[in-house]
């Protein structure tokens, strides 16, 4: 299997404008998690899915954050519109079902607003 | 509100010495603890995984131990080598039937030298 996917590795966008992060998780893993990671506030958790429905999203910082999960294969991550406070590492991560199992995560998308 | 602290920002050692690394956390009860290592530019990557009724897990030169009375778990590298070099991350569960919902620290940097 090829991993979680993410698409882009980096994005460097201006203030105001639209920015839409990728993920496609594991074949077969039905929790899908997206974070955020900078120097300050390590690695949060911004919202997850399972089965495609949005399960806790408390951790999305604003309404400029928004996330989907249209099919099991695919989810988007969308800032809108971006600040350079949103400056950081998105990481999209999936497991299987059991609470106990760990997390695959992606490599991550590098996100730079100006 | 839950908080947790991995006690060092970074630490370096001899090659060959033990590394342990410290996590701490407060305010609840984690059914189980997962460790990570992160390398530069890399998502994190799954090491061990303790449960609350589970004093110590061993996995080739690594061990952690999970102490639910102090609310602490260690995390020991043995025969440190310089691949170990990386960034550990606890995590853990958020309770409360949380689904695997995680809550991170925000990790400490191993450095070994040869």
């Amino acid at each position: 299997d090829a991993g979680v996917i993410q698409s882009p590795r980096h994005e460097v966008t201006e203030m105001g404008q639209e920015v839409t992060l990728r993920c496609k998780p594991i074949s077969g893993h039905d929790y899908l998690f997206w974070y955020r990671q900078t120097m300050m506030r390590g690695l949060e958790l911004l919202i997850y899915f399972n089965n495609n429905v949005p399960i806790d999203d408390s951790g999305m910082p604003e309404d400029r954050f928004s996330a989907k999960m249209p099919n099991a294969s695919f989810s988007t991550l969308k800032i809108q519109p971006s600040e350079p406070r949103d400056s950081a590492v998105y990481f999209c991560a999936s497991r299987t079902g059991s609470s106990y199992n760990e997390q695959f995560f992606g490599p991550g998308t590098r996100l730079t607003v100006l | 509100s839950q908080k947790i602290e991995q006690n060092s920002e970074a630490l370096n050692i001899q090659e060959g010495k033990t590394a342990t690394l410290t996590c701490n956390y407060t305010n609840y009860s984690p059914a189980y603890l997962q460790w990570y290592r992160q390398d530069p530019g890399r998502g994190p990557v799954f090491l061990l995984l303790i449960r609350e009724n589970e004093k110590e897990k061993r996995k080739e030169r690594l061990k952690v131990t999970f102490d639910t009375t102090l609310k602490q778990s260690l995390f020991h590298i043995t025969a440190s080598q310089p691949a170990d070099s990386a960034t550990y991350l606890c995590a853990l569960d958020r309770g409360g039937g949380s689904q695997g919902n995680l809550i991170f620290g925000k990790g400490t940097k191993l450095s070994v030298k040869p």
